[in-house]
């Protein structure tokens, strides 16, 4: 069984610049979080999407953005990106509200 | 918020060594998780406790959840270069909550 996916694992952008990274669940699982993590702050939880829609949100401003589609892949975007929001970002599926996460390897994005 | 206070944040020990790990919190959370990262990777889920003095052993790890399910702690014997990672503590506060809440992580070094 594939595990979760995420693409591009790198990326280098420009301040201001806007972003679009993806995520491919596992297969069956509906449930996708995303997470941003850094050294300072840790793991940071910025939204789950189920079933396409959106059901939890974290303390993020309303650059970032997400959206799942009917085949459970999700996307995160972030626009007018600055240098802090370098980072890892991570994305994690899961079955059901029990279930455990099951995380990807991370998108590395770096703000120049 | 909830907060998960873990601690120590580095820890640098030799093979063959014993060691703890705490996750604190002044909130009530309905189970906890430790995962473990390596470089690189995402976070692999090695446990989850749910009752109120639970404790749980994963060969030389042992994993114990507070009466108050307010804290837990993981600990290592005999500790190999192989447990070297980033040991993360998370938590759901409730029914119906979907946001996991990490605590920042404890930074294991073994050294052979």
């Amino acid at each position: 069984k594939a595990g979760v996916t995420q693409t591009p694992r790198y990326l280098i952008k420009t301040r201001g610049q806007q972003v679009t990274l993806s995520c491919s669940p596992i297969s069956g699982h509906r449930s996708v979080s995303w997470y941003q993590q850094t050294p300072g702050q840790g793991l940071q939880f910025l939204f789950e999407y189920f079933s396409e829609t959106q059901r939890n949100k974290g303390n993020f401003p309303g650059r970032f953005s997400g959206r799942q589609f009917s085949n459970s892949r999700s996307e995160m975007n972030v626009s007018t990106l600055e240098l802090g929001d370098s980072a890892l970002y991570l994305c994690a599926s899961r079955y059901g509200d029990n279930s455990p996460l099951h995380f990807g390897n991370g998108t590395r994005l770096t703000v120049t | 918020t909830q907060l998960l206070e873990q601690s120590p944040q580095f820890l640098s020990i030799q093979e063959g060594e014993n060691l703890t790990v705490y996750c604190n919190s002044s909130s009530v959370f309905s189970s906890l998780q430790w995962y473990r990262q390596e470089p690189g990777e995402g976070p692999v889920l090695l446990v989850t406790v749910v009752t109120g003095g639970e404790v749980k052993k994963l060969k030389r790890l042992t994993f114990q959840f507070g009466d108050a399910r307010k804290d837990s702690s993981l600990h290592i014997t005999a500790a190999q270069p192989g447990d070297t990672g980033l040991y993360l503590c998370a938590g759901f506060s409730g029914a119906g909550s979907y946001q996991l809440t990490f605590g920042k992580g404890t930074k294991l070094s073994v050294i052979p």
